[in-house]
């Protein structure tokens, strides 16, 4: 099956600085990537979407400014925190989607960020 | 907005039960997906049903697109099982629409 490599799987990171969560599509070209997060016992929420070469979509109440996502080419999408603050810990997740095979859901790993 | 619900949100039960862990939605979809959460956070994708029946192992999912329900079923369960099982939803907007979730059910099996 097709294979989403996501890194790092936990990172730790101090008040006001910016972390960067790669997504990866290993063995076929993710026309759309999906971020997700999910908060302590609660459901995972998409947070946003992204199509290779073009601006992303945020969800309702996802501040574009602070979530930076970049889908540069179909193999790699990133999600930049910016400036985290301790609310925004979290399990992050990306999920990409192959052109005709876009009801499909290939899962990355998921990255744990605590900002202390 | 699609609302998902599962049921039950906690079950525990002894090895080598039938499990049955259900799904309901309130909008067409283009696809349902039963999703295995770890501990860890990582997931798996189990199943994904536009319709019928799949079987996969000791998994078994369902879906009835007029009532807008799905099941996940485990023969034979295994303490190796444990963990929590998520339904999700894609719209039917035709394009790459992002997931909706329940809120997953709470799944172990005691040896």
């Amino acid at each position: 099956g097709a294979v989403v490599s996501q890194h790092p799987s936990r990172v730790i990171c101090k008040s006001g600085t910016s972390v960067k969560i790669e997504c990866r599509s290993l063995d076929f070209q993710a026309t759309t990537m999906f971020w997700y997060r999910q908060f302590p016992k609660q459901s995972l929420m998409l947070m946003a979407t992204s199509n290779e070469g073009s601006k992303a979509t945020y969800e309702q109440g996802v501040e574009k400014d602070k979530f930076l996502i970049n889908h540069a080419s179909l193999t790699l999408s990133t999600l930049t925190v910016t400036s985290a603050h301790p609310e925004d810990s979290s399990f992050y997740i990306c999920s990409a989607a192959q052109g005709s095979r876009k009801t499909e859901a290939f899962f990355g790993q998921g990255t744990r960020l605590t900002v202390v | 907005k699609n609302e998902v619900e599962q049921s039950p949100q906690n079950l525990t039960a002894q090895e080598g039960e039938f499990i049955t862990i259900n799904c309901s939605y309130s909008v067409g979809i283009s696809a349902l997906h039963w999703l295995q959460q770890h501990p860890g956070g990582g997931i798996v994708s189990l199943f994904m049903l536009s319709s019928g029946k799949k079987k996969h192992g000791r998994l078994i999912a369902t879906i009835n697109i007029q009532e807008k329900h799905s099941s996940l079923h485990i023969t034979a369960s295994h303490p190796r099982d444990s963990a929590v099982y998520i339904c999700a939803v894609r719209g039917s907007g035709g394009g790459a629409d992002g997931l909706t979730f329940g809120k997953g059910t709470h799944l172990i099996i005691q040896p």
